[in-house]
């Protein structure tokens, strides 16, 4: 594809519930990031991956976050019972190691 | 951890005018990039900065990274109205293990008056 994807673009869930957000990566970059951006703010580094392994997952907030790149292309960041304070634009992005980052659309989640 | 700061927070100059936002790291930075944003869209890479006390141009945007590799800034000269959003520095720390990882600061917001 000519850029990064993310999808769903909006979702909406009830406290408790599980959601998975996608990034669907610029094909043969070998970084991938995720970061949550508030409204106003800078993007907050969650968690990185190399090709397939997760390098840093050091920004992911709690146990309820979690993030795989299981064949280095495609990622999927989860979020286990989700809670309100977890709404945000989720924003993900692909490098080429070390190079400037492409960032996706984000996806605005919002747990009601 | 690494922290970065940007300021000013927010920034509103007259068409026309100049316009300067500084970013500061708590350590000393492998590497520094500018993004911007514009209103409702996504970081946009603008530049990467290797050297101490490099200094690039892009038309009317001149960057510097400081000489101790702690700092840098974005000059803008005669802003125009396309010159709007928000501009985010981020640094890689020379102390991290995780040598991709890049901290962003909080962002300088950018309005130009026509």
């Amino acid at each position: 594809g000519a850029g990064v994807s993310q999808s769903p673009r909006y979702k909406v869930t009830k406290r408790g519930q599980d959601v998975a957000l996608r990034c669907d990566p610029i094909s043969g970059h070998v970084s991938l990031y995720w970061y949550r951006q508030a409204l106003g703010q800078g993007p907050e580094f969650l968690t990185y991956f190399n090709y397939e392994a997760q390098q840093d997952k050091s920004g992911l907030p709690n146990d309820r976050f979690s993030a795989e790149r299981p064949e280095g292309s495609i990622s999927t960041l989860t979020i286990q019972r989700t809670e309100q304070r977890d709404s945000a634009m989720y924003r993900c992005a692909s490098s080429l190691a070390g190079y400037e980052q492409y960032f996706g659309p984000g996806t605005r989640l919002t747990v009601t | 951890g690494q922290q970065v700061m940007q300021i000013p927070q927010y920034q509103h100059v007259q068409e026309g005018e100049d316009f300067t936002t500084y970013c500061n790291s708590s350590t000393t930075l492998s590497n520094i990039q500018w993004y911007k944003q514009r209103p409702g869209g996504h970081p946009v890479f603008l530049i990467q900065l290797v050297k101490s006390g490099e200094v690039k141009k892009q038309k009317r945007l001149t960057f510097q990274f400081g000489e101790a590799k702690k700092n840098s800034s974005l000059h803008i000269t005669a802003t125009q109205t396309t010159d709007v959003g928000t501009y985010f520095c981020a640094g890689l720390s020379s102390l991290e293990t995780s040598y991709d990882k890049v901290i962003f600061g909080p962002g300088t917001s950018l309005s130009v008056i026509p």
